[in-house]
């Protein structure tokens, strides 16, 4: 079965500490993934996806299809940073495809 | 601005009544997506269009309708609201194409008594 685990609900951190937020995926073809932010009182964004391998407000993630992985990382987390993270999976090929949403992990980095 | 807008954004109702939430935008984009969140549950998909005539079941349709009035609306119905449809509701719309992102509405917090 398709699915995106995201295993931590609750991530807390202090300011200017590395911060990783874990998902993997379950697909056994060539997957698009997606790292969407939902700060507070906001629209839920998206943060970054895979195959722009660019890096956004600080946060990159990378790929590992060996691990079926796609952790978001930040060397020095920011207050601004705290945020409900979603990490989302669209499977298979064509058009017509969802996208498989992790649980979520929530964020806090403390002062 | 090209957006997504989601009318109520606050609606307190009673078990049984009738409810309809409703999402505008002006994005021209031919995809549009009902969500629900829930505490613990994350997003869970209602509904999704990928064009005026195409109306897809979700994971949790049971208990919701929608209609796709035009390109640019997509209504979401509670027949007969029930306690445990309160949550926080989505909109989302997406172009066609792969790697496109899903732009997502302000939210309807929806309460059921």
């Amino acid at each position: 079965a398709q699915r995106v685990t995201q295993p931590e609900k609750l991530l807390s951190v202090f300011k200017g500490a590395p911060v990783e937020l874990k998902c993997n995926y379950s697909y056994s073809g060539s997957p698009e993934l997606f790292w969407y932010v939902q700060y507070s009182r906001q629209r839920l964004q998206l943060l970054l996806r895979h195959i722009s391998r660019e890096s956004i407000k600080g946060f990159t993630a990378d790929l590992n299809k060996g691990e079926t992985s796609f952790h978001l990382k930040k060397p020095f987390a920011q207050e601004e940073d705290s945020a409900m993270y979603y990490c989302a999976l669209r499977p298979g090929a064509g058009n017509n495809r969802k996208l498989i949403w992790g649980l979520g992990t929530s964020l806090a980095v403390n002062p | 601005d090209a957006d997504v807008t989601q009318t109520p954004r606050n609606r307190i109702t009673k078990t049984g009544k009738r409810i309809m939430l409703e999402c505008s935008q002006t994005k021209g984009h031919d995809r549009m997506y009902w969500y629900r969140q829930d505490p613990g549950l994350g997003l869970r998909l209602i509904y999704y269009s990928f064009d005026v005539k195409d109306i897809n079941k979700g994971e949790i349709s049971d208990g919701y309708s929608v209609s796709r009035q035009a390109q640019a609306k997509f209504s979401l119905s509670l027949e007969s609201a029930i306690p445990n449809q309160t949550a926080l509701y989505f909109c989302a719309t997406s172009d066609r194409g792969s790697y496109n992102e899903q732009f997502f509405g302000p939210g309807t917090r929806l309460t059921v008594l």
